[in-house]
């Protein structure tokens, strides 16, 4: 059973747009969500990642969006740029002590 | 570089081989983990193992073996492999003196097929 669905599998964003990647999940009792980014040929790497006590992180053009209520959050890549091109995690899990529930990944495309 | 390194980056084997997928981590972390990433799959964690011990055994069949004999070194031991089991195996590591997922740096990892 998935734990956490993320959407769309792929994505492509001109320059300078913005790029919104979404995440649901079902178990209340997740409290830690972050987001990953791998770059062909290597391994995810931690990108930004919030708790539900905030509704909203930032992190330069990178934005977190948390609606606990819904049971989602999503990633949103401002003034998107070619080198953002990457395969993008989500994942969730219950804090310290608990493994991470992974995302299927979305394939992020920023043309020029 | 995020300081976790993984040999071989490719490897292929027949179903009747042995072979092993070696991890390094220079990071001083004390937990390690070994994922399975197909495509179009979430990453799949198969090992933990934290302070040497392991934590951690999401129902892998045993023909993958892992072995843990320092907090800076990860194995991953193959044998009767199927082809099935041909994805990107993993390796990561993460801070803390118990499993803390709050952030885990990977390594590139193998490329495995199996024929």
């Amino acid at each position: 059973q998935q734990q956490v669905k993320q959407s769309p599998q792929s994505l492509i964003v001109q320059k300078g747009g913005i790029s919104i990647i979404n995440c649901a999940y079902e178990n209340t009792a997740f409290d830690y969500f972050p987001w990953y980014q791998q770059f062909p040929g290597k391994g995810p790497a931690l990108l930004i990642a919030i708790r539900p006590d905030v509704s909203e992180k930032k992190e330069g053009r990178f934005t977190i969006s948390f609606n606990k209520s819904a049971k989602q959050f999503s990633l949103h890549i401002m003034d998107s740029q070619p080198g953002d091109s990457a395969t993008y995690f989500c994942a969730a899990s219950k804090g310290s002590g608990y493994a991470l529930n992974f995302g299927k990944g979305t394939s992020l495309l920023v043309t020029p | 570089e995020t300081g976790v390194t993984q040999t071989p980056r490719h490897l292929v084997m027949g179903m009747t081989n042995k072979k092993s997928l070696k991890c390094e981590q220079h990071l001083g972390h004390n937990a390690m983990y070994w994922y399975k990433q197909s495509a179009k799959k979430p990453l799949e964690l198969m090992f933990v193992y934290n302070f040497k011990e392991q934590t951690e055994n999401n129902s892998v069949p045993s023909r993958f073996s892992p072995e843990c004999p320092n907090s800076s070194h990860l194995f991953l031991h193959l044998h009767t492999l199927q082809p099935e089991d041909s994805a990107l195996y993993l390796c990561a590591s993460s801070p803390g003196d118990r499993l803390t997922n709050e952030k885990l740096f990977f390594g590139s990892g193998t490329q495995l097929s199996v024929l």
